[in-house]
């Protein structure tokens, strides 16, 4: 049974680094998925942020892509998000998820980590 | 501002079917097949229901369906039940490697 699981910080300063990681587990993350991470603010709708492949390769949402940094490491089955200069528009629940390379659906969702920006 | 856009909420009573819009552009939801849809109840994290604009994942109830015409995708929810109130949410690919447009989300309300 695939799992995954935030883990991270989850409270920040403004203009902190947010940097939450995603243990897989059930599968490797070198399987042919992309991994990625969607966040949803409290009370509103559902955001992607970005996806990493299997093979390495990031694709970003073009409106965060100059804050955000995604990484994989497959040694020990994990990806990891960075978000830079965090403000408290920030504030969020963040999802990892598995995304099907051939649909693009979102098959596998973590439970959840919240992250608050407050000073 | 989501990329799509979405009724803010639908009702309807049990036995009843439901139709939520999701309309994007032909940079989006026009212009692939890459149309997914989830259904996300209070404090739990979203749950695909429909992938590739009209696919249902096993285990999925076939009273949920999905369709497309031009830039606009629907679901609609047949036979109505009270488990059915919650959030949903469309995504779709779209234009420059953009792997999740979503919608903003349409509230159920069962009555």
């Amino acid at each position: 049974q695939q799992q995954l699981r935030e883990s991270g910080p989850g409270l920040l300063k403004p203009s902190e680094t947010l940097s939450l990681t995603c243990t897989v587990s059930g599968d490797s993350i070198s399987s042919r998925y992309y991994w990625g991470w969607i966040r949803q603010p409290p009370g509103k709708g559902l955001e992607w942020i970005g996806s990493v492949s299997y093979s390495g390769r990031p694709y970003y949402n073009p409106s965060r892509k100059s804050r955000v940094t995604l990484s994989v490491d497959t040694s020990k089955n994990q990806f990891s998000l960075k978000l830079n200069s965090v403000t408290a528009a920030d504030t969020a629940v963040y999802y990892c998820v598995r995304q099907i390379v051939a649909t693009l659906g979102i098959d596998y969702w973590g439970q959840g980590a919240l992250v608050t920006v407050s000073s | 501002q989501a990329a799509l856009t979405q009724p803010a909420s639908v009702s309807g009573s049990p036995g009843q079917s439901i139709t939520i819009s999701c309309t994007g552009t032909s940079s989006d939801v026009g212009g692939y097949k890459f149309v997914s849809w989830y259904q996300q109840h209070p404090g739990k994290a979203p749950k695909l229901l429909i992938y590739e604009v009209s696919n249902r994942p096993s285990g999925v109830s076939n009273r949920f369906s999905g369709s497309k015409s031009g830039n606009t995708a629907s679901l609609t929810i047949s036979g109505l039940q009270a488990e059915d109130e919650a959030h949903y949410y469309c995504s779709s690919y779209g234009d420059n490697n953009n792997l999740g447009v979503f919608g903003g989300g349409t509230k159920l309300t069962v009555l």
